[in-house]
């Protein structure tokens, strides 16, 4: 079974200062990979997903996130983040065409606070 | 914009309750599903259904039924609540399997 883990659970930082999340997966076949962001007292919604192609993948915001596929990782970065990107963060995974109907897999999440 | 409500935002059941959590969709969308929502545990998937009256078992379906009668809706069941169920539970929908799901607000039960 497909498994997706977030290393950092809780994540303080200042404003202006960047910000790198890990996300790594377990499958080593073909994934679609998907970050979401919940915005505290907000529907969970996306921040950016990757199928295929370029792996540097660009979202609202200002986020980014790269697929490296020999590490198993879709990274979520920003260069400079700002108070209100004060959110929860799920990575997750969905297999990709290995037959049957998948089921995404999420992360247990990243709490982020940006002090101002 | 893709709309997703669910019937109540909190609610207080009772140990052996029978509960009823609704979900509905207005996108036309051919895929639901139900997750439970922990501290620490991030989203757990329930059940999913990719057509009416079709549903699939996710991670945890211990304890719990689902039913989609219709297309848009789509109802996850606590046959007899427990306290260990006590939990944030979100409803989401999505166009293909693997494409992004649109989440609803989230029911916040508490089973006493």
């Amino acid at each position: 079974a497909q498994s997706v883990s977030q290393h950092n659970h809780h994540v303080i930082l200042s404003e202006a200062a960047s910000l790198e999340l890990g996300c790594n997966y377990s499958y080593g076949g073909t994934v679609n990979l998907f970050w979401y962001v919940q915005y505290p007292g907000q529907h969970l919604q996306l921040l950016l997903k990757y199928f295929s192609g370029d792996p540097l993948v660009k979202g609202i915001k200002g986020f980014e996130a790269e697929f490296i596929k020999s590490k198993f990782s879709f990274n979520l970065r920003k260069p400079s983040v700002q108070w209100s990107d004060t959110a929860e963060y799920f990575c997750a995974v969905i297999l990709g065409n290995s037959g049957g109907y998948q089921k995404v897999t999420f992360g247990t999440g990243t709490k982020l606070q940006v002090i101002p | 914009d893709v709309k997703v409500t669910q019937s109540s935002r909190y609610l207080v059941k009772r140990t052996g309750e029978k509960v009823f959590l609704e979900c509905v969709q207005d996108m036309d969308h051919e895929n639901m599903f139900w997750y439970r929502q922990d501290p620490g545990l991030g989203l757990r998937l329930i059940y999913f259904s990719y057509d009416v009256k079709m549903k699939e078992k996710g991670d945890i379906p211990e304890g719990y039924s689902v039913s989609r009668e219709k297309k848009e809706r789509f109802s996850l069941i606590l046959e007899s609540a427990s306290t260990n169920q006590t939990s944030m539970y979100l409803c989401a929908s999505s166009f293909g399997e693997w494409e992004t799901q649109y989440f609803g607000p989230g029911t916040r039960l508490l089973v006493l």
